[in-house]
């Protein structure tokens, strides 16, 4: 099985700054036939189901404000928040499809300094 | 607009069985990979397998974890996806969580709400 591990596993950032998230996977999701890779990243809220943010390592979803970027290849990736925002107070995961069984990091838990 | 509403959750002894349905409106079923994630109290999530667009074979992939004892199947004709778990164990207690894949490969566009199965005699 693919191990997806995040860092860190939790981040607190101030209103307004910039936060990291960095995942790392066991082996390459990068399918060289096609140039891509086979990352998604999510944002989870609390009573709430998770929420597409991010495929394909870097597109970002219709809706999703664009301070939420994703980058990386291969075996590792980063989800970026550009400017945090209240709203963001969340966990993030990060999750392969490159091949069965799917799996998901361990999440990071972003809260306001 | 999109809907994915799971149900069928309960208390259930270990054991026994218990199916969970996940009924789709707002986008074409049919083309789309139906996928089940849970999460255990406290846990992290947890691919449970999913069932392939008929365009794609209609086939299905399980955890390590389920295999043999959740089966996954869909009706396109009416927009649901079903859970079928048997041979229930304490340690499947969480929320299941239904969810939408376009395609044959792609991450997870669309969510149910989840619905809470606690195993528990």
């Amino acid at each position: 099985d693919i191990v997806m591990t995040q860092s860190p596993d939790s981040l607190a950032v101030s209103l307004g700054e910039r936060a990291t998230i960095n995942c790392k996977s066991s082996q390459t999701i990068l399918y060289s036939s096609n140039n891509k890779n086979y990352l998604a990243w999510y944002q989870h809220k609390p009573g709430l189901p998770p929420k597409l943010l991010i495929s394909w390592a870097s597109t970002r979803e219709s809706g999703v404000p664009d301070r939420f970027s994703g980058s990386g290849s291969g075996t590792d990736f980063s989800l970026t928040i550009s400017s945090l925002q209240a709203e963001d107070v969340a966990i993030y995961y990060c999750q392969q499809f490159y091949t069965t069984p799917w799996t998901f990091g361990q999440g990071t838990k972003v809260e306001v300094k | 607009e999109v809907q994915l509403v799971d149900s069928g959750g309960g208390l259930v002894q270990p054991g026994r069985s218990l199916r969970l349905s996940c009924s789709g409106t707002g986008f074409r079923f049919a083309d789309y990979a139906m996928a089940w994630v849970r999460q255990a109290p406290g846990k992290d999530l947890e691919w449970v397998g999913f069932i392939r667009a008929n365009t794609y074979g209609g086939t299905t992939e399980y955890a390590a974890s389920v295999r043999g004892r959740f089966t996954i199947s869909r009706d396109d004709s009416k927009g649901v996806a079903y859970l079928q778990m048997n041979s229930l164990k304490t340690e499947d207690t969480a929320v299941y969580f239904c969810t939408a894949s376009f395609g044959y490969k792609n991450s997870l566009g669309y969510w149910g709400q989840g619905t809470l199965l606690t195993v528990s005699s």
